[in-house]
């Protein structure tokens, strides 16, 4: 149990586009998900929290008009990187709170804009 | 949530014991310790978490200091696939469930 995926895997786009990353729990409804960024050699940081019916929470320095959260219903959060530029390039990975105590995440994004 | 520290780096042989420590001397009276594991290039795995009492599961053991003040995550046997970076987290516990990563244990375990 408590699985939790993400499409696509990893995508290519072109300086400019905008692309949306979906992370849904497979087996477990999750009223919270948390959307993290990756840089090589770096630790996870995270971006947004993100609650189901609701605005998302955004990091302080994170520009949520770049970075579009949608949380739509309780298996199913998407992250839309607007105007995608290649320092948007990193590894997103998104967690989902099963029951308040515990987060189960993604394998993650690989995104790279050229 | 409280900040923790960790060893940069540790190596362990194959099939011995692996004891990561993690210190997080600010944790506050509800927040848990949480373990989680980042394989390369995957997404991190949940090890194990604790709030006061030591814990158990399939993966691991966690021994929490009496002041909560730090904590060791303990690998009893330690395999090649072990081979990770061990993030040691202390937070939750509250309205936002928030899990702050710092920078790991990266641990090797030697054939």
């Amino acid at each position: 149990g408590a699985v939790v995926s993400q499409h696509p895997s990893w995508v290519i786009c072109k300086s400019g586009t905008s692309v949306k990353i979906e992370c849904r729990s497979l087996d477990f409804q999750a009223t919270t998900m948390f959307w993290y960024r990756q840089f090589p050699k770096q630790s996870l940081m995270l971006m947004a929290t993100s609650n189901e019916g609701s605005k998302a929470t955004y990091e302080q320095g994170v520009e949520k008009d770049k970075f579009l959260i949608n949380h739509a219903s309780l298996t199913l959060s998407t992250l839309t990187v607007t105007s995608a530029h290649p320092e948007d390039s990193s590894f997103y990975i998104c967690s989902a709170d099963r029951g308040g105590e515990t987060q189960y995440f993604g394998p993650g994004t690989r995104l790279l804009v050229l | 949530d409280a900040k923790t520290t960790q060893p940069p780096s540790m190596d362990c042989a194959e099939g011995r014991a692996a004891n990561l420590p993690c210190n997080h001397s600010t944790i506050s009276g509800n927040e848990y310790v949480y373990w989680y594991r980042q394989i390369h290039s995957q997404g991190p795995q949940y090890i194990i978490h604790g709030l006061k009492n030591n814990e158990t599961n399939e993966m691991a053991s966690l021994i929490i200091t009496e002041d909560r003040k730090s904590s060791t995550l303990i690998l009893p046997h330690a395999t090649l696939r072990d081979t990770a970076v061990y993030y040691c987290i202390a937070g939750g516990g509250g309205a936002t469930n928030k899990l702050i990563f710092g920078t790991g244990t990266l641990l090797a375990v030697q054939p």
